[in-house]
């Protein structure tokens, strides 16, 4: 079964703390991304991959860190520097060096700052 | 920053009535995709349209693209209860490198009535 996913479906974070989002995907796909999204509002880009040990900063990525150690794997780390963490993240995938190509999306991480 | 503006914010229609959305972007893009929403769910595409296409269908959707205005729109036919979700347009207008990059818009909230 081929898909993209996303771990875990909720989170809850003291403040002060550090998390990391899981995105795991097995469709073969070069580029991951990592976007934010708030209640009733657009998707905002945090970082974005397009190959293994190389990501670039999105339009958010401040108080956000990530790796790209894997071809499968695009975690996202949620530092204490994240004044306002609470939302929904989405994390995506999509073939890369190929133009016009659409994105897969996983089912989301809701975190909470409790 | 958002690259693409969706209008309307919402929109309520009865069951069988069509739905048409906007989405108006501001730079040069190599293609436009448009992507659904059910609540507090991923994202799952629906249709691309590249930059030197006009007009696209798949099933009951149509999607149009004017490049010389910067703007887009998706009209979803003969609507269904099941249609009712966020509405949201991308742009894919290239990252740093080249790499692929897609921008969202806010997203337009459907609701069809039965």
């Amino acid at each position: 079964d081929g898909g993209i996913t996303q771990s875990p479906k909720y989170l809850f974070r003291k403040e002060g703390q550090n998390v990391t989002l899981s995105c795991e995907q097995n469709l073969n796909h070069d580029a991951m991304y990592w976007y934010r999204q708030d209640p009733g509002q657009g998707l905002r880009l945090i970082y974005y991959s397009q190959i293994v040990n190389d990501f670039q900063k999105g339009d958010i990525a401040e108080g956000y860190s990530v790796s790209r150690e894997k071809k499968e794997s695009f975690p996202l780390t949620v530092t204490s520097a994240q004044k306002n963490p609470t939302a929904f993240y989405l994390c995506a995938s999509s073939g890369a060096w190929t133009v016009n190509t659409e994105a897969f999306f996983g089912q989301g991480t809701r975190l909470t700052v409790v | 920053s958002q690259q693409g503006e969706e209008d309307p914010q919402a929109l309520s229609i009865q069951e069988g009535e069509n739905a048409t959305m906007n989405c108006s972007y501001k730079t040069s893009i190599n293609n436009l995709q448009w992507y659904r929403q059910n609540s507090g769910r991923g994202l799952v595409h629906l249709i691309l349209i590249r930059s030197n296409e006009r007009e696209k269908h798949s099933g009951r959707l149509r999607v149009t693209l004017d490049t010389s205005k910067k703007s887009s729109s998706l009209l979803i036919t003969a609507s269904r209860a099941a249609d009712t979700a966020s509405y949201f347009c991308a742009t894919d207008a290239g990252g740093t490198g080249g790499y692929n990059k897609l921008i969202f818009g806010a997203g337009t909230r459907l609701a069809v009535h039965p």
